[in-house]
């Protein structure tokens, strides 16, 4: 079982739907969780970054974090095509210890 | 946040020779990072740039193939030695201002080998 599950999709939405986007993870020290925005022939932008369970709000941007069941989802309200791109999922345990990746969902927002 | 460079932003290499990829950052960072990116993948972790001391490789990676260095908490560079078409990837640098784990990349480096 890999450490991070991600669908990588790809996703197309419609402009102004509702995206979500979600990753599992199996290691349970995990408690940094944070989504990484990568357009095209860049480097991946940090976009949302949360500590332990709960929600976290950014404009049109949510995250959230169920350790319980080792599940987290970004929400992206009012999609734009600007927001076509590939989100990575990333996680940690803290400290030392490397950020694992998931694999990347590819998202495009059609006009 | 903070601002990274990287140079070169692309290059196209011959099998056998190397490249030297140059990391900067706007302000002293505690951890640097490399990491590669092959098409259609997620990003993979190289080695961490350790400042004074040797880099720490991940499984997989040698400091053979990929030698880094850091000489200051704002500079490093990773050279990818005796290339093979394998090695064709994006290069990334990533910085950790401290034990928080926001981690902040740079722009890459597109390598194609030949």
């Amino acid at each position: 079982q890999k450490e991070v599950e991600q669908d990588p999709g790809p996703l197309s939405v419609p402009e102004g739907a509702i995206v979500s986007l979600n990753c599992t993870y199996s290691n349970s020290a995990f408690q940094y969780f944070m989504w990484y925005r990568q357009y095209s022939r860049k480097g991946p932008e940090l976009l949302m970054y949360t500590y332990s369970s709960g929600n976290k709000e950014d404009g049109r941007f949510t995250a959230q974090v169920d350790k319980s069941s080792k599940y987290i989802s970004l929400f992206i309200r009012d999609s734009q095509p600007s927001d076509s791109a590939t989100y990575l999922c990333a996680m940690s345990a803290g400290g030392n210890n490397r950020l694992a990746f998931g694999k990347g969902n590819q998202v495009v927002v059609i006009p | 946040s903070a601002v990274i460079s990287q140079k070169p932003s692309r290059d196209i290499c011959q099998r056998g020779t190397s490249l030297t990829i140059q990391c900067q950052v706007d302000s002293q960072v505690t951890m640097m990072f490399w990491y590669r990116q092959q098409p259609g993948q997620s990003l993979t972790l190289i080695a961490t740039a350790n400042q004074g001391s040797e880099a720490t490789y991940e499984s997989g990676f040698v400091i053979d193939k990929f030698p880094i260095s850091r000489p200051n908490l704002t500079f490093s560079t990773l050279t990818v030695s005796n290339m093979s078409p394998e090695d064709s990837s994006i290069y990334l640098c990533s910085v950790q201002r401290d034990f928080n784990n926001e981690q902040f990349f740079g722009p890459g480096t597109r390598l194609t080998v030949l």
